[in-house]
């Protein structure tokens, strides 16, 4: 079945250390995201891409970097330098020339902080 | 910039009957399309609706339909027959549809969380 898969489900991470979220796609979307849940904020954008090889910053960047090296995948990595980054973290993707479809939406990672 | 407003933080309903979701937004293009998206507790994200902004005709899916109102910048959900299932944060967003740069993003509202009443 096509769809986006993001993992882990849940993820802990200390004081000063670099995680990364993994998010892959088999929906042969050019077109991929990350955005950040936090109550009362609804999604914000953080990174993204519409191409292999490129990328763009959203709304809210600082602390975060992606890459995108294959078209099924675009892993986000939550550095130290990002100072509240417990949150639900949502990977996206979509069609990027086509009019008009959705984006279609990962299942989510929870990250936080001890 | 484009903007997505959600007035309603929290919303309840009876089970059985309607409820309406407002939603307005800010922009100066004439191309773009309009979502409602559907998030249980799962957190999964769900398409619940699609509106084209060149089309007048409000869209429908089945017990779900939209208002849109281009020239107020107008987008609410109606939700008839509400059922327990229908319980959920109901996000609204705002998709450009010019070629370059952030074509494709989606903005969102802050979501609205419906409650459904037995």
């Amino acid at each position: 079945d096509g769809g986006i898969t993001q993992s882990p489900k849940y993820l802990f991470r200390k004081e000063g250390q670099n995680v990364t979220l993994s998010c892959e796609q088999n929906l042969n979307h050019d077109a991929m995201y990350w955005y950040r849940q936090d109550p009362g904020q609804g999604l914000r954008l953080i990174y993204y891409s519409q191409i292999v090889n490129d990328f763009q910053k959203g709304d809210i960047a600082e602390g975060y970097s992606v890459s995108r090296e294959k078209k099924e995948s675009f892993p986000l990595t939550v550095t130290s330098a990002q100072k509240n980054p417990t949150a639900f973290y949502l990977c996206a993707s979509s069609t990027a020339r086509e009019r008009g479809t959705e984006a279609f939406f990962g299942q989510g990672t929870r990250l936080t902080v001890v | 910039a484009q903007t997505v407003t959600q007035s309603q933080p929290e919303m309840s309903v009876q089970e059985a009957e309607t409820v309406t979701l407002s939603c307005t937004y800010d922009t100066s293009e004439s191309d773009y399309y309009l979502f409602w998206y559907k998030q249980p507790p799962s957190r999964q994200m769900i398409l619940v609706i699609r509106q084209e902004a060149y089309k007048q005709q409000n869209a429908t899916e089945n017990r779900f339909s939209v208002n849109f109102q281009k020239a107020a910048k107008s987008f609410s959900l109606k939700i008839s027959d509400s059922q327990l299932g229908d319980a959920a944060m109901y996000f609204c967003a705002y998709r450009s549809l010019n070629y370059g740069g952030s074509q494709g993003n989606l903005i969102f509202g802050k979501g609205t969380k419906l409650s459904v009443k037995p």
